[in-house]
């Protein structure tokens, strides 16, 4: 079963506007939160990841913002732009544990 | 070249075939990752490389999959006898080190049809 739940399966953001990403886990082991950026035809590409010691991360218009209690976090994309068009998936993984659990993924359509 | 290259990038092929992926990673890097692509369904974890062995072969869906791994670079991904639920993009990645928190570098996939 999928150990991390991924929400929404796809969204439409206006130019300009806020896009936001939500995922969900059960294994209170994870300590290592990235999120992965893909275009079509291309391969993942790491956006940006986080750490529970922080609540939040930011790098340019990408925010993550973590809950641990709630066992939660969320990508924020701040003034979507239509290049920000893509699939993101979050992940998640263990201590000395190198592989990575997927969320499935949303699309994002970010119209002009 | 410098990224993850991944041939052939489409493969289409019949049921009962044996189909073979192949996999360059970067130059240096030790460890070597195969994820499953499904529609719907994000990336899931196949084989993991440290140098030429799989410490991990947990994700292989069944015995018609298995991968190697020579001179501590390409790799490839052997599916036999193929079936139509094998159909999907098969990605590889790599990265410098195996740690946890390393950063993934993928490459672009080989999607394969099973007609």
């Amino acid at each position: 079963q999928q150990q991390v739940k991924q929400s929404p399966q796809s969204l439409i953001v206006q130019k300009g506007g806020i896009s936001i990403i939500n995922c969900a886990y059960e294994n209170t082991a994870f300590d290592y939160f990235p999120w992965y950026q893909q275009f079509p035809g291309k391969g993942p590409a790491l956006l940006i990841a986080i750490r529970p010691d922080v609540s939040e991360k930011k790098e340019g218009r990408f925010t993550i913002s973590f809950n641990k209690s709630a066992k939660q976090f969320s990508l924020h994309i701040m003034d979507s732009q239509p290049g920000d068009s893509a699939t993101y998936f979050c992940a998640a993984s263990r201590p000395n544990d190198y592989k990575l659990s997927f969320g499935a993924g949303t699309t994002v359509t970010v119209r002009a | 070249g410098a990224g993850v290259s991944q041939s052939p990038s489409n493969k289409v092929t019949e049921k009962g075939k044996d189909v073979e992926l192949r996999c360059d990673p970067i130059s240096g890097h030790t460890a070597l990752y195969w994820y499953r692509q499904s529609l719907g369904q994000g990336l899931e974890f196949l084989i993991y490389f440290q140098g030429n062995s799989a410490p991990d072969k947990s994700g292989l869906p069944s015995d018609r999959f298995s991968a190697e791994r020579t001179g501590g670079s390409v790799s490839t991904l052997t599916i036999q006898r193929t079936q139509q639920e094998d159909s999907a993009v098969y990605l590889c990645a790599s990265s410098l080190e195996a740690l946890p928190s390393g950063e993934l570098f993928f490459g672009e996939g080989s999607r394969l049809t099973v007609l």
